[in-house]
């Protein structure tokens, strides 16, 4: 059972307009949320995380939200661009460990 | 500025051999982690280790071996390598004192396996 999982495996946006990635979860024990970036052949790069006592980040052009009692978080970049174009892991951190649970990626396709 | 360095980036393997993924980090990190990455699917836990000597299982830890006896040194051992074992595979760390701490993991380029 998947406890961390991004429903939409792809999305294609415009450059200029938002993006928007969702996530949700189902563990009630995760203290902290976290999105990775990955580019082909590289590993994954952190972009933005919140604690779970806030339910906004914002930094830049990315955002990101979370609903606690629908256990839902989601990404917002604005404006996207090209070299957004990568795959978007959301990840959960137990507050039993730094240990963090991954969901299956959402590949992002911002066209010029 | 290196940070966490894996080797090799890619390997063949043939099924029942064995081999080592080695993984270093240069940040004086206490945590250190071995994910793995199948095609379309997220990253799945193998082993981790919160400091030199100590050493837990993660979510897949069926069919490898870790050790950690330095803070800087993490490798990851196949035995009897099989096909399944076919994918990318990450190392990262972190440094982490407990709940304050927003416990970011960096992660190395991956190796690519392929098990034949």
């Amino acid at each position: 059972d998947q406890q961390v999982k991004q429903n939409s495996p792809s999305l294609s946006v415009q450059e200029g307009r938002i993006s928007i990635l969702n996530c949700d979860y189902t563990n009630s024990m995760f203290d902290y949320f976290l999105w990775y970036k990955k580019y082909p052949a590289e590993g994954p790069t952190f972009l933005i995380s919140i604690s779970s006592i806030k339910d906004k980040n914002e930094d830049g052009r990315f955002t990101v939200f979370l609903n606690k009692s629908a256990k839902h978080l989601s990404l917002h970049i604005v404006p996207s661009q090209p070299g957004d174009s990568a795959v978007y892991f959301c990840a959960a951190r137990s507050n039993a460990g730094n240990m963090l649970t991954f969901g299956g990626g959402t590949r992002l396709m911002v066209k010029p | 500025n290196a940070g966490v360095t894996q080797t090799p980036k890619f390997r063949i393997l043939k099924i029942g051999q064995s081999m080592t993924l080695q993984c270093t980090q240069d940040m004086n990190h206490n945590y250190m982690y071995w994910y793995r990455q199948d095609p379309g699917m997220g990253l799945k836990l193998i082993y981790y280790s919160v400091g030199a000597g100590i050493t837990d299982k993660g979510e897949v830890p069926n069919g490898y071996n870790v050790s950690r006896s330095t803070t800087e040194d993490f490798p990851l051992r196949l035995e009897l390598a099989a096909p399944s074992q076919t994918s990318v595979y990450f190392c990262a760390s972190s440094y982490w004192q407990g709940i304050l701490n927003t416990g970011e993991l960096f992660f190395g380029e991956g190796s690519r396996l392929t098990v034949l």
